[in-house]
């Protein structure tokens, strides 16, 4: 069955560009979250929508990026003016209602993206 | 969010049991306890969650005492595959995942 994915797989763009990353997540998946990962570290949370509705963006890092999500599917999220510490693995996971008893998030690929 | 403390690395050979224990004594009550396990270039893979006690599914076990401020991840004899970095996690199933360094489990033939 079809699973999270994520466009594009990697991204190379210069600093000072707006780039957009798109998530498509598991179909009936209500809840989505997106994370960054640094070269060796774990995994950092950035915004979390239930529905089309984010309830959560505490975890964005600066008003330079933004993030939205439509029909209650396909997210996106835009990192404008772009800096080399934006360099990062950019995942997206979604999971089928955070109410249920089993929190299952089901992770993307990732979007590779790389600020020159 | 309760933080959580795990060795950085284990090292293992196939067909063991590798145990990975997880530290979090900030736990709060409603927390449950969740294990994700990473392979390069992948994003991670949802293992087990438990509340308290022992859970089992067909990968692995989960064993949490009655004090709830540790957990132990049991992966029962591991093979190659099972090289990867192992994290726990613990919060409400409602929040954000909170990830750490996790811990790197290399298995050696």
């Amino acid at each position: 069955g079809a699973g999270v994915s994520q466009s594009p797989s990697n991204k190379v763009t210069e600093k000072g560009k707006d780039v957009e990353l798109r998530c498509d997540p598991i179909s009936g998946h209500t809840a989505l979250y997106w994370y960054r990962q640094s070269l060796g570290q774990g995994l950092e949370f950035l915004i979390y929508f239930q529905g089309n509705s984010a309830p959560d963006k505490s975890g964005l890092p600066s008003d330079r990026f933004s993030a939205e999500r439509t029909g209650g599917s396909v997210s996106t999220l835009t990192i404008q003016r772009t800096q080399q510490e934006d360099s990062a693995v950019y995942l997206c996971a979604s999971s089928l209602d955070p109410g249920f008893d089993i929190n299952e998030q089901f992770f993307g690929p990732g979007t590779r993206l790389t600020v020159l | 969010l309760a933080k959580t403390t795990q060795p950085i690395s284990m090292d293992s050979y196939e067909g063991q049991e590798v145990n990975i224990t997880c530290s979090h004594n900030n736990i709060a009550t409603n927390d449950y306890i969740t294990w994700y396990q990473q392979f390069p270039s992948q994003g991670p893979r949802f293992i087990i969650q438990g509340y308290k006690t022992k859970v089992t599914n067909e990968v692995a076990s989960l064993f949490i005492p009655a004090d709830r401020k540790s957990s132990t991840l049991s992966l029962p004899r591991v093979s190659l595959s099972d090289t990867a970095v192992y994290y726990c996690l613990v919060g409400l199933n409602t929040d954000k995942l909170i990830f750490g360094t996790g811990t790197r489990l290399q298995v050696f033939p």
